[in-house]
């Protein structure tokens, strides 16, 4: 099946810092992918739509100049977390969609800790 | 707005049989599917139903009603690696995005 990749798959910063987290699609080529969010014990928030060329399309509520989103080739989509604060500290997933609609194939995640 | 109800905790013991509940709102349904989470790790897809009636795929069979908004995961033969988080996932409204329930924490005894 279709594999998702994500690095780092854990970071520690320190507040103020920022932190790039790569997704990247390892034997297909991905148009969207999809950033999620994920606190603990609690659902899969979707952050953003990363679209492969154009602008990242923001759930209500996230900030997009906190949450920088570049999808710069079809097979690599970048989430920096600017000036990253406690309240960041979270499970930041991936996932790309597979050719049916009824499949999302997620990275392993990132595990997000802000000092 | 979407909203999903799923049970926030099962428990069984292994080789039973779990069902996890699963109730919806939404508009322009398309189907639910059903994700296996282990702490600290990405969601696998389990299954997906976007017709009435039941899907099997060895230990695991899910099931949609779609005049009830309703749908469930059952899993026989609990093994305890099955002790996980199941999340079921609703497409709809012209996105095949899923917006997430908020998750089954099933534990699985010896």
């Amino acid at each position: 099946g279709a594999v998702v990749s994500q690095h780092p798959s854990w970071v520690i910063c320190k507040s103020g810092t920022s932190v790039k987290i790569e997704c990247r699609s390892l034997d297909f080529q991905a148009t969207t992918m999809f950033w999620y969010r994920q606190f603990p014990k609690q659902s899969l928030m979707l952050m953003a739509t990363s679209n492969e060329g154009s602008k990242a399309t923001y759930e209500q509520g996230v900030e997009k100049d906190k949450f920088l989103i570049n999808h710069a080739s079809l097979t690599l989509s970048t989430l920096t977390v600017t000036s990253a604060h406690p309240e960041d500290s979270s499970f930041y997933i991936c996932s790309a969609p597979g050719t049916g609609a009824d499949t999302q194939y997620f990275g392993p995640g990132t595990r997000l800790t802000v000092l | 707005g979407q909203s999903l109800e799923q049970p926030s905790e099962v428990t069984a013991v292994e080789g039973a049989i779990v069902q996890i509940n699963c109730t919806y709102q939404t508009s322009g349904f398309y189907g639910l599917s059903w994700y296996q989470q282990h702490d600290g790790g990405a969601p696998t897809f389990l299954s997906y139903n976007a017709l009435d009636g039941l899907e099997e795929t060895g230990r695991f069979s899910s099931f949609l009603s779609r005049s009830d908004s309703y749908g469930y995961l059952l899993l026989q033969e609990l093994q305890m690696k099955d002790s996980a988080s199941y999340f079921c996932a609703v497409l709809s409204g012209g996105s095949y995005i899923p917006t997430f329930g908020r998750g089954t924490s099933l534990i699985v005894h010896p």
